[in-house]
C-alpha cells in the first residue's frame, strides 16, 4: 500500500496569500495518477486536479498542481475567502487507492 | 447534471448487516466505475470499494473484505453496499463517488461526489 503523508497539518494564511500544500509518497507514483480534493465542512470532496497538474472542470486557474516520483505539490497563488478548507491528495496508481491525511487551510 | 444520492444509513448494533444505495442521474451509468469512499468523523477518506462499468470487476479494501459487498443494477443507474457483520470502526460517513479510470483496474480518481448517508454501529 502507498501510504501518503501531507504536510503541514494545518496552514494559517490570510486572504491574499500563497499557499503551497505537500504530498509526499512512500513509493513512487507516476505521476498520471495523482489527484487533489477539496472538502468544506459539511460537504462531499471535491475533485480540483488529477494527473498531477490538470484542473477539473470549473477549478479557478489560481489552482495548480506539480510534483512527480514521490513529491507532490499544491499551490494556491491567491488565498480567496471561500478557500479555506480541509485539502486532500490521493494515489491511483496501485491498489488500494489511498489518500493523504488532509491539510487543513485556516485564515489567519 | 450529475447527480448521485445516497441512502440507506442509520444507527445498528455491531454483528448486524445494512445495505446502502447509491441513486445516480444526469450520466450514462452504466459506462463509469463507482466507487464507496467513507470517512469517519472527524477524519480523514478512505477508499472502500470499487464497482466497474459492467460489475465484471470489483475491489475491497483489506479492511472490509468478506464483510461488505459492492453490487450494481445498470438498468435502475442504482449501486449498492451490503454491509455485513458490521463494526465499530465501520462508523463513517459513506459516499458514492464516481470514477474516472485509466490503466489497470483500480487507476481512477472521483469527479463527482454524493452527499453521504451515515452508517453508525453502536450498542
Amino acid at each position: 500500500e502507498i501510504v501518503l503523508t501531507q504536510s503541514p497539518g494545518t496552514l494559517s494564511l490570510s486572504p491574499g496569500d500563497r499557499a503551497t500544500l505537500s504530498c509526499r509518497a512512500s513509493h513512487s507514483v507516476s505521476s498520471n495518477y495523482f489527484a487533489w480534493y477539496q472538502q468544506k465542512p459539511g460537504q462531499a470532496p471535491r475533485l480540483l486536479i488529477y494527473s498531477t497538474s490538470n484542473r477539473a472542470t470549473g477549478i479557478p486557474d489560481r489552482f495548480s498542481g506539480s510534483g512527480s516520483g514521490t513529491d507532490f505539490t499544491l499551490t494556491i497563488s491567491r488565498l480567496e475567502p471561500e478557500d479555506f478548507a480541509v485539502y486532500y491528495c490521493q494515489q491511483y496508481r496501485l491498489s488500494p487507492i489511498t489518500f493523504g491525511q488532509g491539510t487543513r487551510l485556516d485564515i489567519k | 447534471q450529475v447527480q448521485m444520492v445516497e441512502s440507506g444509513g442509520g444507527v445498528v448494533q455491531p454483528g448486524r448487516s445494512l445495505r446502502l444505495s447509491c441513486a445516480a442521474s444526469g450520466f450514462n451509468f452504466r459506462s463509469y466505475a463507482m466507487h464507496w469512499v467513507r470517512q469517519a468523523p472527524g477524519k480523514g477518506l478512505e477508499w472502500v470499494a470499487l464497482i466497474s462499468s459492467d460489475g465484471s470487476n470489483i475491489l475491497y479494501a483489506d479492511s472490509v473484505k468478506d464483510r461488505l459487498t459492492i453490487s450494481r443494477d445498470n438498468s435502475k443507474n442504482t449501486m449498492f453496499l451490503q454491509m455485513n457483520s458490521l463494526r465499530a470502526e465501520d462508523t463513517a460517513l459513506y459516499y458514492c463517488a464516481r470514477g474516472k479510470c485509466s490503466g489497470g483496474m483500480g487507476s481512477c480518481y472521483f469527479d463527482s461526489w454524493g452527499q453521504g448517508t451515515l452508517v453508525t454501529v453502536s450498542s
